[in-house]
């Protein structure tokens, strides 16, 4: 059975400083992962994906992640975050299949804080 | 294009009460999805629709929980009697069909609270 795990529920950073939120999953075959963002009253948000290729992804708002395969972990970071990244940060993995649809399963997310 | 809706936006009940969640997908989206996030805890999965047929509700609690997805359009969520462990997050998401990888677009979800 796939997991993901997020140690960190709560990261507190000040503004323009750099940030990384820790992502590891378990998963006995291929993956896709992905990070999603939820800012306040609003609905999940895709940030990025890695699906195959380059282990290096970049999503929107300047955030990028890498791909792990060794360490079974796909970080994200931002190299300087603004009062405007304030949200919750969620993890997630599928199982690589061809049907166009996956079952996605989440970590129990991250909420970032940045502080002016 | 409109995203995902989803009705009510915060409903609170009492235990033993019967409460229905509504989707609206974006149109033309094949996938279903209804996702829960319970107490701060992980999102999981419950349950897809491929139009209007169920592919996998593994992930439904208990049989207190019924989904519909009349016509391939959108979806309800029924739960009856509701329980206090019902209380949570309940997020609906939506993807196109076809083969190879399709993004899922939530909506902004639907809080219960069962007093």
């Amino acid at each position: 059975a796939q997991s993901v795990t997020q140690l960190d529920s709560q990261v507190p950073v000040f503004e323009e400083a750099p940030v990384e939120l820790r992502c590891n999953y378990s998963s006995s075959v291929s993956v896709y992962l992905f990070w999603y963002v939820q800012y306040p009253n609003q609905g999940l948000q895709l940030l990025l994906k890695y699906l195959s290729g380059s282990t290096l992804v970049k999503g929107i708002n300047g955030f990028e992640a890498e791909f792990n395969k060794s360490q079974t972990s796909f970080h994200l970071r931002k190299p300087s975050v603004h009062i405007s990244d304030t949200a919750e940060y969620f993890c997630a993995v599928s199982d690589w299949v061809n049907t166009g649809f996956q079952k996605l399963v989440f970590g129990t997310g991250t909420r970032l804080l940045v502080s002016p | 294009e409109a995203g995902v809706t989803q009705f009510p936006s915060h409903s609170v009940i009492e235990k033993g009460q019967t409460v229905t969640l509504r989707c609206d997908p974006i149109s033309g989206h094949d996938n279903l999805y209804w996702y829960r996030r319970v107490m701060g805890k992980e999102i999981k999965f419950l349950l897809h629709f491929v139009k209007e047929s169920k592919q996998d509700e593994s992930g439904m609690p208990n049989n207190r929980f019924l989904a519909e997805r009349t016509g391939g359009t959108y979806s309800t969520l029924k739960v009856q009697p509701a329980e206090l462990e019902d209380s949570g997050v309940y997020f609906c998401a939506s993807s196109q069909g076809g083969t190879g990888y399709r993004e899922q677009y939530f909506g902004p979800g639907t809080r219960l609270t069962v007093t």
